[in-house]
């Protein structure tokens, strides 16, 4: 059974960058056909995609955030990591990580989500 | 990239259907035929119940279903029950790599 876990400081002042890790077990990251993603929830309120990545470390991001996001994969350590920079109170939310089904065999992008993390809150705040 | 267009709840009484909307435009849900839904309750994960718009994962009971026309999508739950009483959100591939959700239809089982 695929199982993801969030981890990260749940307190980031504003203007720091906020780091999560998500560990992947019971299956391998170096999928050929699934992707690895990152969404988040502020409390109360709906699902926003940050964005995703191949192992091969191809990455895409939501352009809403683009500007602020990297997102990483350590294939060694089965993981992959968020770093949001510049973060404001508006960042406070739940982050979710989760294994994406992006793209199907034949290259059609059939987007969805499945498993997902427990889902981390992070708190920014001074 | 605005987030797609769903009512703020819903409701039915036991054994009823409910369908909830999902309205997007021709650059997403318009465009693709790669909606899907989420159920989430409360304090936990979502989980997938319908892909490519009416495709449902193994375990998923068949009270659930979807469905698209034009530039909105819906999800119908037939026959009720408690237990679907939860937050349903739907997603769309809007192009170039990205994706967008709905915000979200609190369903109440009167």
């Amino acid at each position: 059974q695929l199982l993801l876990q969030e981890s990260g400081p749940g307190l980031v002042k504003p203007s720091e960058t906020l780091s999560l890790t998500c560990t992947v077990s019971g299956g391998s990251i170096s999928s050929d056909i699934f992707y690895w993603g990152w969404i988040r929830q502020p409390p109360g309120k709906g699902l926003e995609y940050i964005g995703t990545i191949y192992y091969t470390g191809s990455p895409y991001y939501n352009p809403s955030l683009q500007s602020r996001v990297t997102i990483s994969v350590d294939t060694s350590r089965n993981q992959f990591s968020l770093r949001l920079m510049s973060v404001t109170a508006a960042d406070t939310a739940v982050y979710y990580c989760a294994r994406h089904r992006f793209y199907d065999d034949y290259g059609y992008p059939v987007n969805w989500f499945d498993p997902w993390g427990q889902g981390t809150l992070v708190t920014v705040s001074s | 990239q605005s987030a797609l267009t769903q009512p703020p709840s819903a409701s039915g009484s036991p054994g009823q259907s409910v369908t909830i909307s999902c309205t997007g435009t021709s650059s997403d849900v318009g465009g693709y035929s790669y909606v899907s839904w989420y159920q989430q309750y409360p304090g936990k994960a979502p989980k997938v119940i319908i892909y490519e718009v009416d495709k449902r994962p193994s375990g998923v009971p068949d009270r659930f279903s979807g469905s698209k026309f034009g530039n909105t999508a819906s999800l119908t739950v037939s026959g009720l029950q408690a237990e679907d009483e939860a937050d349903y959100y739907c997603s769309s591939y809007s192009g170039f790599n990205t994706l967008v959700f709905g915000g979200g239809t609190k369903v109440t089982v009167l």
